[in-house]
């Protein structure tokens, strides 16, 4: 257990829908990152958030959308879903203070919309 | 334009040889780190070896080790006697700049170690 919780594992939903993805980072972390992994265009990052605020974008949809909560977990929204947006979506967290060590991972979330 | 490359999409090993997998990587922040992640097929990122740019010495973790050639801007990750719990795919990555910072991944490299 890499202490970075994501839920659900799986999910199956149809195209036109909208899903929430929902990330708690490990005890201490401040910044959540999400990335999409699709097997085309590998591992995209999506979002950054640090303490509740918004500190960078990168290729995300204008139909996904993320936040951070004050207790800090983390939701990614992913509406008017399409055939594309199955990939595999993970959270990770960092420790800005600690050791250099990179992000923890969370085990990612298998989005397949049919 | 791509940052890291990765010109290995796969390759096969046999069992207790040593392994290099590329990655050359493109910044101009003279300040940057560079990640090595796993990724089983079970999903999974598990975050293996960290250089820091200003690092004089090649990280080393267990049987990992990063070789790490600034001039030519190369960060090949070094397993040495592999093992069949090693087939997976791996990334190289790279972040600029701050520590909080997004990092940023290339397609990887899916290596099988052959029995």
């Amino acid at each position: 257990d890499s202490g970075v919780t994501q839920t659900p594992k799986h999910l199956i939903t149809a195209t036109g829908q909208r899903v929430t993805l929902r990330c708690s980072p490990r005890s201490g972390d401040l910044s959540v990152y999400w990335y999409q992994q699709s097997l085309d265009q590998g591992l995209q990052f999506l979002i950054h958030y640090y303490n509740g605020e918004e500190r960078a974008k990168g290729n995300i949809l204008e139909r996904f959308s993320a936040q951070q909560f004050p207790d800090l977990h983390s939701e990614l929204n992913l509406s008017s879903l399409e055939l594309g947006d199955s990939a595999l979506y993970f959270c990770a967290s960092s420790d800005e203070t600690g050791k250099e060590d990179g992000y923890t991972f969370g085990s990612g979330t298998r989005l397949t919309v049919v | 334009a791509q940052k890291i490359t990765q010109t290995q999409p796969g390759m096969f090993v046999q069992e207790k040889e040593a392994v290099t997998l590329d990655c050359t990587y493109d910044t101009s922040d003279p300040s940057y780190g560079l990640f090595w992640y796993k990724q089983p097929s079970s999903g999974e990122m598990i975050f293996l070896i960290y250089q820091g740019s200003y690092d004089q010495q090649n990280a080393t973790e267990g049987r990992y080790s990063l070789n790490f050639q600034k001039a030519r801007k190369s960060a090949n990750l070094v397993i040495s006697a592999s093992q069949l719990g090693d087939s997976a795919m791996y990334f190289c990555a790279m972040r600029e700049g701050n520590r909080d910072d997004k990092i940023i991944f290339g397609k990887g490299t899916r290596l099988h170690i052959l029995p």
